[in-house]
């Protein structure tokens, strides 16, 4: 098994811009879910979809960022206009079962917003 | 979901037990305790879990005192390869928990 695949694995942009960060789950898991990592508030969890739904998307911190799965293969997290202050590294997980199961988190995107 | 304490920083030799620690004193009784750990760069990754009984896997143990207000994760032969950093956490199974990473205890296996 591949594992989580997230792309790109590095990002650098320029603020007012729009980035989209994409991931695929592990084939099977009906969880996906959006973590986002930085130095000063450590790892949070953002939004989780289960069989391609939002469940609970009250970590994402503004409507600028979206996050959609139109498929049970594919999703998308959107920042769009980009600012420094969403510089972090942003990973992915999936499992089966749900939040409370093991998850299985990707290598995640380092992004850089200048 | 109950608050975790853990120790920022801790060293460890080569080939010796891992012991860290982690308190958790507003446990409930349906909460379980996680054990994740990080290793530079890369996506957190899952250990062990319990409930009150002692558990072992093939990548650790984990002993809950009998009041399961504290815990401890055991690397039985720690290698270069175990130094990151370990994120206990407890949540309720099954009812919509959110896994909280706390700082977490950043370990370091020294030859």
């Amino acid at each position: 098994d591949a594992g989580v695949i997230q792309s790109p694995r590095h990002e650098v942009t320029e603020m007012g811009q729009e980035v989209t960060l994409r991931c695929k789950p592990i084939s099977g898991h009906d969880y996906l879910f959006w973590y986002r990592q930085t130095m000063m508030r450590g790892l949070e969890l953002l939004i989780y979809f289960n069989n391609n739904v939002p469940i609970d998307d009250s970590g994402m911190p503004e409507d600028r960022f979206s996050a959609k799965m139109p498929n049970a293969s594919f999703s998308t997290l959107k920042i769009q206009p980009s600012e420094p202050r969403d510089s972090a590294v942003y990973f992915c997980a999936s499992n089966k079962q749900g939040i409370q199961e093991t998850q299985y988190f990707g290598p995640g995107t380092r992004l850089l917003v200048l | 979901d109950a608050k975790t304490t853990q120790p920022p920083s801790m060293d460890c030799a080569e080939g010796r037990a891992a012991n860290l620690p982690c308190n958790h004193s507003t446990i409930s009784g349906n909460e379980y305790v996680y054990w994740y750990r990080q290793i530079h760069s890369q996506g957190p990754q899952y250990i062990i879990h319990g409930l009150k009984n002692n558990e072992t896997n093939e990548m650790a143990s984990l002993i809950i005192t009998e009041d399961r207000k504290s815990s401890t994760l055991i690397l039985p032969h720690a290698t270069l390869r175990d130094t990151a950093v370990y994120y206990c956490i407890v949540l309720i199974y099954n009812q919509g928990g959110k896994l909280i990473f706390g700082q977490g205890t950043e370990l370091s296996v020294k030859p």
